[in-house]
């Protein structure tokens, strides 16, 4: 079983709806990450949370400690949107993050 | 635009050579982590420096092997090269001084092996 679990996979939706990418994870951390790749592999950093909730427009974290899951919403979602989201998790006191596989979002207009 | 470049972009190298990837952090990020993403899955992490010492590794042989250099960029290296390590090759840096270090993202470097 991986460390990192993300659910959905794939997700497909129309412009204007609301995501929710969920994270689980089983061990001990100090951070999560969610981050964003497009298709050409760069990766960004939306997203560093250790508790509750950080907003940076229309993107939502949320962390549950005790429950081990984060979440990740997009409101009024865009095409732009469209790219494969990343939760990773970063263990104790290192900097090595342990990644989950990824949520591939696309939106349709 | 996270300040991170890697080179080169693409490579493609056969069976058994070797093969050299770079990485340009920021100024003062002296911590690198270097990572494997095979098609269709997560980053591995293959080994961090800190400082030009490696500082943890991942499951990976010592045929990966890396280096940093004062000014802030690195190296990593493969021998023998397998088919399977044909992925996209991540670099991420990090600013010290923060409790929780964010780490800078690479565009990456795609390597195919055949």
């Amino acid at each position: 079983k991986n460390e990192v679990e993300q659910s959905p996979q794939n997700l497909t939706a129309q412009e204007g709806e609301f995501i929710t990418i969920n994270c689980s994870y089983s061990v001990g951390i100090s951070a999560l990450h969610w981050l964003q790749q497009h298709p050409g592999g760069g990766i960004v950093s939306l997203f560093m949370l250790s508790s509750g909730k950080k907003k940076h427009g229309r993107l939502i974290a949320t962390i549950n400690i005790q429950e081990k899951h984060s979440s990740l919403h997009i409101t009024a979602s865009h095409p732009r949107d469209s790219a494969v989201y990343i939760c990773a998790v970063k263990k104790g006191d290192t900097d090595k993050l342990i990644f989950g596989t990824g949520t591939r979002l696309q939106v349709f207009p | 635009e996270t300040g991170v470049t890697q080179s080169p972009t693409h490579l493609i190298k056969t069976r058994g050579q070797q093969v050299t990837l770079r990485c340009s952090s920021q100024s003062g990020h002296n911590t690198v982590s270097w990572y494997q993403q095979a098609l269709g899955q997560g980053p591995q992490f293959i080994f961090q420096y800190y400082r030009e010492e490696e500082n943890g590794r991942g499951n990976f042989p010592p045929r990966f092997s890396g280096l940093q250099f004062p000014n802030y960029s690195s190296e990593l290296n493969v021998n023998a090269l397998e088919l399977d390590d044909s992925a996209l090759y991540l670099c991420a840096s990090t600013l010290p001084g923060l409790s929780l270090n964010e780490q800078f993202f690479g565009p990456g470097t795609r390597l195919t092996v055949l």
